[in-house]
């Protein structure tokens, strides 16, 4: 059962172009909406993350767009590098304002390949 | 400062085989996780502890599968009698906090298991 599933699968952008990543959850409880980027060899790494109490979180290049009422947010990389190429995933975290501890739920991940 | 370390990073296994993989967590991390992590998928989580405590294994696969913390600080995740479904990349991630929103956690490289 996926319960937060991402798309696209991979992605190809030129530097300079914006990546855009989207993820949709149906587990109502889920109440924060982190991302993480991955390099080969490597764990995961936080990025950015957004409780959806606001719509819009943007750190440096990196915007998070939550819209509560579909179910759905996105991660929006500007002026895309290719340092940025890795694997990204978004996840979710059920009940964060409660007593949740923090388990992760993470989408499949995107593959991004920025081209100099 | 020292991350979260795993050992050993490659270990390959024959079918019936036991395994034990071993976490560091960053010092003075309360949380531990462990994730598994298949080939072109995103992690999906195994068990958590507070301290010494698990307080969730709900995502052990099966009986073979177990995990331990006995001094709150170094884990150690075991599977006995490996099977071939077991190959993915076994993730540790440590936490300061015990909430969700007040915790990051920190991933270390991971373990990737082969089981021939």
């Amino acid at each position: 059962q996926q319960q937060v599933k991402q798309s696209p699968q991979s992605l190809i952008v030129q530097k300079g172009g914006i990546s855009i990543i989207n993820c949709a959850y149906e587990n109502t409880a889920f109440d924060y909406f982190p991302w993480y980027q991955q390099f080969p060899g490597k764990g995961p790494a936080l990025l950015i993350a957004i409780r959806p109490d606001v719509s819009e979180k943007k750190e440096g290049r990196f915007t998070i767009s939550f819209n509560k009422s579909a179910k759905q947010f996105s991660l929006h990389i500007m002026d895309s590098q290719p340092g940025d190429s890795a694997t990204y995933f978004c996840a979710a975290i059920p009940n964060a304002g409660g007593t949740s501890y923090g388990k992760l739920t993470f989408g499949q991940g995107t593959i991004l390949t920025v081209h100099p | 400062g020292a991350g979260v370390s795993q050992s050993p990073r490659y270990k390959v296994a024959k079918r019936g085989q036991d395994v034990a993989l071993r976490c560091d967590p960053i010092s003075g991390h309360v949380s531990l996780f462990w994730y598994q992590q298949a080939l072109g998928q995103g992690p999906e989580f195994l068990t958590y502890f507070q301290n010494e405590a698990q307080l969730d294994k709900s995502g052990l696969p099966s009986d073979r599968f177990f995990a331990e913390r006995p001094e709150g600080s170094v884990s150690t995740l075991k599977i006995q009698r490996t099977q071939q479904e077991d190959s993915a990349v076994y993730l540790c991630a440590s936490s300061l906090a015990t909430n969700a929103f007040m915790g990051e956690q920190f991933f270390g490289p991971g373990t990737r298991l082969t089981v021939l």
